[in-house]
């Protein structure tokens, strides 16, 4: 069946690098791509999503990027913060109102 | 601006008693309403959706039901309980717009022993 999947468990970076995390998708029919952030014992907190007309979007300090040739997603935190540790998980929707969701990378962020 | 609640945030209970866990949202109207589950270290599997009052989906089947009596309220229930039900329970919700990101509620943290 379809999945979502991310290419990295868990990620270390030092505060003020720049981090990307990862994400593949296999549904060719996705059309919507969000990222989230979860701290531990917490809800999952939105941070970004892209459309699939689009191949990169900007928040702050952060940026989305879709390659849906390779259905590949990025995730890329810029001057990471320690604030910034936290599981990132990705997930795609194709149809209908349900987000399948990727299990997750681990980012740490070290002094 | 919208908040979305859920209660209880931790709870404890026995194999074979019965769940009720409520999520409700304030502050939008006419939301579609989610609840998920999390196994620990886990992603998230979406056990049921809902697009208005008393219209239910359900993704998995399990041992698990749902109901949407009001609007804003979203109910997950179980009439006995399972050691395999343990899990970080989220209530998400989001706008009519199937390209709207959804957003979650803090959680319940429920183990079953």
């Amino acid at each position: 069946g379809e999945s979502v999947g991310l290419h990295l468990p868990t990620l270390s970076v030092q505060e003020g690098d720049n981090s990307i995390i990862n994400c593949a998708y296999s549904n060719s029919a996705s059309d919507y791509f969000i990222w989230y952030k979860q701290e531990s014992g917490k809800g999952p907190q939105f941070i970004i999503d892209i459309r699939s007309n689009m191949d990169k979007r900007q928040g702050q300090r952060v940026t989305v990027l879709l390659n849906k040739t390779v259905k590949h997603l990025s995730l890329q935190i810029a001057a990471t913060q320690p604030g910034d540790s936290a599981v990132y998980f990705c997930a795609e929707k194709s149809s209908g109102y349900a987000l399948n969701f990727g299990k997750g990378t681990s980012l740490l962020v070290t002094p | 601006s919208q908040t979305i609640h859920q209660w209880p945030a931790t709870l404890v209970q026995p194999v074979g008693s019965p769940l009720s866990l409520e999520c409700t949202v304030e502050g939008t109207s006419n939301p579609n309403l989610y609840w998920y589950r999390q196994a620990a270290g886990r992603g998230l599997q979406l056990l049921f959706y809902s697009v208005g009052i008393g219209q239910i989906s359900s993704e998995v089947p399990q041992n698990l039901s749902a109901s949407r009596p009001q609007d804003r309220q979203f109910i997950l229930s179980s009439k006995k309980l399972l050691l395999s039900d343990s899990g970080f329970y989220l209530c998400a919700w989001n706008g009519r717009s199937s390209y709207n990101e959804q957003f979650f509620g803090p959680g319940t943290r429920l183990t079953v022993l």
